[in-house]
């Protein structure tokens, strides 16, 4: 079965660059959410989507903005980048939201800030 | 906001006996509890999921009861395997937003 695909799995960036992290959720699944995974950590919420509109904001920065565009899939930047945002980050879809649409969760981007 | 505490953080058995995790939660409207499991490498995967009107649920090897009373829920593990050695996250939620345990490791010994 498809799955969440993010891309790029690892990513390598300086101090003040920017990052754009990439999420393609499960065919026909219409909510994207995005976690920040910290080394030995659980995942916290940074923000979801529900059919393109921002549905949900939780512990963002606000050097990060995300969009979900018109085929679904989202885009979490990230700019002016500090040493505390290397970190895994996690996509994960639904189709639709509340209990009874589980949270399926993609393999993650491994970003590495120096 | 929910505050979920998992409980232990690490967890050492032999190939073949239980395996017990344990997860309280705070906000009593809490009605979605799911259970992840995620490996070295790769992205948390859903292996079972309770809601606040059934009080115990089984899939194979793997079961979770929910005592919502006590708002505490725990994952059991039967006949554990060497495959089964991974990190597992509880997490619980009363709308769509999971809020996750701090993880458990688990290792399976040969």
């Amino acid at each position: 079965a498809a799955g969440v695909i993010q891309s790029p799995r690892h990513l390598i960036k300086e101090k003040r660059e920017t990052a754009t992290l990439k999420c393609y959720p499960i065919p026909r699944h219409d909510t994207v959410y995005w976690y920040q995974q910290g080394p030995g950590q659980d995942p916290q919420f940074l923000i979801s989507f529900y059919e393109k509109m921002q549905s949900d904001k939780g512990s963002i920065p606000d050097r990060f903005s995300a969009q979900q565009f018109s085929d679904y899939h989202s885009e979490l930047n990230m700019s002016s980048l500090e040493l505390g945002d290397s970190a895994l980050y996690f996509c994960a879809s639904s189709l639709g939201q509340g209990i009874g649409s589980p949270l399926h969760f993609g393999n993650g981007t491994r970003l590495t800030v120096t | 906001g929910e505050n979920v505490e998992q409980h232990p953080s690490t967890l050492s058995v032999q190939e073949g006996d239980s395996a017990v995790i344990k997860c309280t939660y705070s906000d009593s409207a809490s009605n979605y509890f799911p259970w992840y499991k995620q490996e070295l490498g790769k992205g948390p995967q859903l292996i079972i999921d309770i809601r606040s009107n059934v009080g115990e649920k089984k899939d194979q090897r793997i079961a979770v009861t929910l005592n919502k009373t006590a708002k505490h829920f725990s994952l059991h593990i039967t006949e554990t395997q060497p495959e089964d050695s991974a990190v597992y996250f509880c997490a619980a939620s009363n709308d769509y937003k999971l809020s996750f345990g701090a993880g458990t490791t688990v290792t399976v010994r040969a």
